[in-house]
């Protein structure tokens, strides 16, 4: 199946900075996702970008769709102590229901 | 507010014991899906359901079996729990349609450890 690969694994900065975490995936998509996940959680959606969209935001956050290059990047822009968690892609390919996650991103923002 | 729960945050259990995961929502979706999180793996798809009584296999379903008598609730069953089966298992659900049917609910999550 194919599967979001998330770059990179593991960011580190301070708070006010902005993170970017980048997704890259294989075959054709209806949409991709972006979760969140707090250590030892659930994960909770942030936001939802379809194939015919470039960008969209959320907030401080700001997620972008590249379908030519079968690639997204989600920014979080004055980041906060609070947002420091992993970081999910999901992509819902043409023809399924079903999701399939990347690895992750674990962002940690220090004080 | 939407709700995903599950039965336990945390499970202790023996090899070779049927160990019951249990998941229930309350926001009427149609669709139900288990996964199960490990380091370096990310979440693996093991079943899903598109509706009452219906299941499908996803990536891992080999040792898991599930259940879906009714539409608010799924189970995942482990036949007889081995110690490769200690995880995190997390439920979601969503809807089959509408603007946001491919958005998953989570629920918190069951840290299972097989001993």
């Amino acid at each position: 199946s194919q599967q979001g690969e998330e770059d990179p694994q593991a960011l580190s900065i301070q708070e006010g900075e902005n993170a970017t975490m980048n997704c890259s995936y294989k075959t054709s998509i209806n949409n991709l996702q972006w979760y969140r996940q707090n250590s030892g959680r659930g994960l909770v959606h942030l936001i939802l970008i379809r194939s015919n969209e470039r960008e969209k935001h959320s907030g401080r956050l700001r997620v972008t769709l590249d379908t030519s290059k079968k690639s997204s990047s989600l920014l979080i822009t004055a980041s906060r102590a609070a947002d420091t968690a992993s970081y999910f892609c999901a992509t819902d390919a043409e023809g399924y229901s079903t999701l399939t996650f990347g690895k992750g991103t674990m962002l940690l923002v220090s004080p | 507010d939407v709700k995903v729960t599950q039965s336990s945050r945390y499970l202790v259990k023996r090899t070779g014991e049927k160990v019951f995961l249990e998941c229930v929502q309350d926001m009427d979706h149609e669709n139900m899906f288990w996964y199960r999180q490990d380091p370096g793996l990310g979440l693996r798809l093991i079943y899903f359901s598109y509706d009452v009584k219906m299941k499908e296999k996803g990536d891992i379903p080999e040792g898991y079996s599930v259940s879906r008598e009714k539409k608010e609730r799924f189970s995942l069953i482990l036949e007889s729990a081995s110690t490769n089966q200690t995880s995190m298992y997390l439920c979601a659900s969503s809807l089959r349609q509408g603007p946001s049917y491919n958005e998953q609910f989570f629920g918190p999550g069951t840290r299972l450890t097989v001993l």
